[in-house]
């Protein structure tokens, strides 16, 4: 049974270009969370989707960010109009659900804006 | 609201000492509380839970015992090894009322354990 599955692991984007990234929970799995991970410091929660539903976006930022959890495929958390200010780590966990709250985590994709 | 308070580091020890990093907790209802330990590079792995007061959590030798009284959830190694320098996160997950759970994370620690 694969684990969560992220990419890319890295990539880096310049000032004003777009980031996608992808997300690939766990089989079976149909919750996903997105955490940012500033270098040094904590994660931070940013966004909480279900199969086609945003559940909680309290942590994300009100301009240029964005996810999604189609039906079919990947979860996405896309970037708009990337800034210095972007770069860090990004995790993406998954959980069952249905009162089974641990979180699986991908091994996260490392963000650099040039 | 909920929140997550653990010791800061870094914390450093020498091979086979004792090692407790701190962690407190505030939360309504009955949050399930856990450790997981990030290695360098990687991404957030689960070291141990508990889902009710007094339960212990245990893997690796690690150990963390639910304190409902004190809420704490303080996280215990009897003898550390080189291989468990990581950052430790204490975190906490209360239900939504959509099936899924919130998780709320610390700051984390840094670990060195040296030679």
């Amino acid at each position: 049974n694969a684990g969560v599955m992220q990419n890319p692991r890295h990539l880096v984007r310049r000032r004003g270009q777009e980031a996608r990234l992808r997300c690939s929970p766990m089989k079976g799995h149909s919750h996903v969370y997105w955490y940012r991970q500033l270098p040094e410091e904590g994660l931070k929660f940013m966004v909480y989707l279900q199969k086609e539903n945003i559940i909680d976006e309290s942590g994300m930022p009100k301009e240029r960010f964005s996810a999604e959890f189609p039906k079919e495929g990947p979860s996405i958390l896309r970037i708009q109009q990337v800034v210095r200010g972007d770069s860090a780590a990004y995790f993406c966990a998954s959980s069952q659900g249905q009162g089974r709250n641990e979180q699986f985590f991908g091994p996260g994709t490392r963000l650099t804006v040039l | 609201g909920n929140s997550v308070t653990q010791m800061e580091g870094p914390v450093t020890l020498s091979e086979e000492a004792f090692l407790t990093i701190n962690c407190t907790y505030t939360a309504t209802g009955y949050p399930s509380l856990f450790w997981y330990v990030q290695y360098p590079g990687e991404g957030l792995q689960l070291l141990l839970k508990a889902t009710k007061a007094d339960d212990k959590g245990s893997n690796k030798g690690f150990e963390a015992t639910y304190r409902k009284e004190t809420t704490s959830f303080h996280l215990e190694k009897g003898s550390v090894q080189v291989s468990d320098s990581a950052v430790y996160f204490c975190a906490l997950s209360t239900s939504g009322n959509t099936g899924g759970f919130k998780t709320i994370f610390g700051a984390g620690t840094r670990l060195f354990v040296k030679a």
